[in-house]
């Protein structure tokens, strides 16, 4: 079985511009969350989505958003780039919620 | 202040020694996650935890609830086991999820 699939692997982007990141989870998995690594530091909770609905939110501003299609899988936006957004993005699936996750390999994105 | 400490930062062994790795959190969780992240990014889940002790391999996850601590430790300690391990609860509500920083295990053969 395929295990947690994202797109791109790597993305270079400049200021102010937007990003779009993909996730597929592992099939039969309803569950998506959405994490940021900033280089040297664990990860940060941005998004959780579960039956296609936001289930919970992590302490980012606006400029992020993300929603789940029936098919379960997601996608990550992040509007008006700045350098900080710099990162790596990691989606994550589970079952349902509150079970352990499958990582994804994660999105590399550079501002420039 | 972060909801959740690990210590050590970094910690370095000799092969076959006995490791362990402390996780403090400071706020009511439903789980408590133990993750493995290897150069270049891929996470993966060792355990999950709400009560007790789980063992898996060399690998033991411990939890004690009342004193808001988990502890991983690895026995036999082996050159592959070099990897970030981060320590990750997930909120009352199960639909919030906190961080440790990791630590930085480097074995040495």
């Amino acid at each position: 079985d395929a295990g947690v699939t994202q797109s791109p692997t790597h993305l270079i982007k400049t200021r102010g511009q937007q990003v779009t990141l993909r996730c597929s989870p592992i099939s039969g998995h309803k569950s998506v969350s959405w994490y940021q690594q900033v280089l040297g530091q664990g990860p940060q909770f941005i998004f959780q989505y579960y039956e296609k609905e936001e289930r919970g939110r992590g302490n980012f501003p606006d400029r992020f958003s993300a929603r789940q299609f029936p098919n379960y899988s997601s996608e990550l936006n992040v509007n008006a780039l700045l350098l900080g957004d710099s990162a790596l993005y990691l989606c994550a699936s589970s079952p349902w919620a509150n079970q352990p996750q499958h990582f994804g390999d994660g999105t590399r994105l550079s501002i420039l | 202040k972060n909801e959740v400490e690990q210590s050590p930062q970094n910690l370095t062994a000799q092969e076959g020694e006995f490791i362990t790795i402390n996780c403090s959190y400071s706020v009511g969780i439903s789980a408590l996650h133990w993750l493995q992240q290897h150069p270049g990014g891929g996470i993966v889940s060792l355990f999950m935890l709400s009560s007790g002790k789980k063992k898996h391999g060399r690998l033991i996850a411990t939890i004690n609830i009342q004193e808001k601590h988990s502890s991983l430790h690895i026995t036999a300690s082996h050159p592959r086991d070099s990897a970030v391990y981060i320590c990750a609860v997930a909120g009352n509500t199960g639909n919030q999820f906190y961080f440790g920083t990791g630590t930085s295990l480097t074995v040495i053969p």
